[in-house]
């Protein structure tokens, strides 16, 4: 299985900063990544597909680059509601796995 | 639009089985794959498996191989997910998403089912 490594595992930012994650697959995996918010009780939400496209409806601050095994993503100016827990997958290959996540809390 | 309803949360023993349904509205159901994503309390999300409503193909993940089973009405547009030999490490919510395009970009998620595996 392909393993996909998230970091960090939890970031405190304020409101208005920029803030970014990483996320490596133990191989390569083109452009088949995709990531979610996820909010305390709720399912997650995808926000970003194929590496770098926006989802339809989500807030341009949020966008994500890569290709490869290393990719980030990035939310341009935080806000309150970004206040979630982020997960990268990869789908280049089954199992599509998850990364650990990110949690985001505002300092 | 697109939603996926899913069933009530379920209590079950060890060893039983439980069967968690997920009906499709708001597109045609035979025309993505649903798959079955779970979560333990306070851990990260983990894939299971996903079936083609169509053809009811199906592929799992080898950790539930032989004791997962994915099924569809298509009747009334629902998608099933039975897992059995319940142990407590299986105590989560599990959620159905629709994939997107015959691949596993999870686009619309059901509101998840939380499964409590306890004696």
């Amino acid at each position: 299985d392909i393993q996909m490594t998230q970091s960090p595992s939890s970031l405190s930012a304020s409101v208005g900063d920029r803030v970014t994650i990483t996320c490596q697959a133990s191989q390569d995996i083109s452009n088949y990544l995709n990531w979610y918010q996820q909010k305390p009780g709720k399912a997650p939400k995808l926000l970003i597909y194929d590496a770098s496209n926006l989802e339809t409806g989500v807030p341009s601050r949020f966008s994500g680059s890569g290709s490869g095994t290393d990719f980030t993503f990035t939310i341009s100016s935080l806000q309150p509601e970004d206040i979630a827990t982020y997960y990268c997958q990869q789908y280049d290959n089954l199992p599509p796995i998850f990364g650990q996540g990110t949690k985001l809390e505002i300092k | 639009q697109v939603q996926l309803v899913q069933s009530g949360a379920e209590v079950k023993k060890p060893g039983a089985s439980v069967k968690v349904s997920c009906k499709a509205s708001g597109y045609t159901f035979t025309s993505y794959d649903i798959n079955w994503v779970r979560q333990a309390t306070g851990q990260g999300l983990e894939w299971m498996g996903w079936m083609n409503p169509n053809s009811g193909n199906t592929g799992y993940a080898q950790k539930f191989q032989g004791r997962v089973t994915m099924t569809r009405n298509t009747s009334i547009s629902t998608a099933y997910m039975e897992l059995s030999s319940l142990r407590s490490e299986d105590t989560a919510v599990y959620y159905c998403a629709r994939g997107h395009g015959g691949v596993v970009t999870l686009s619309y998620w059901g509101q998840g089912t939380l499964v409590t595996v306890s004696s």
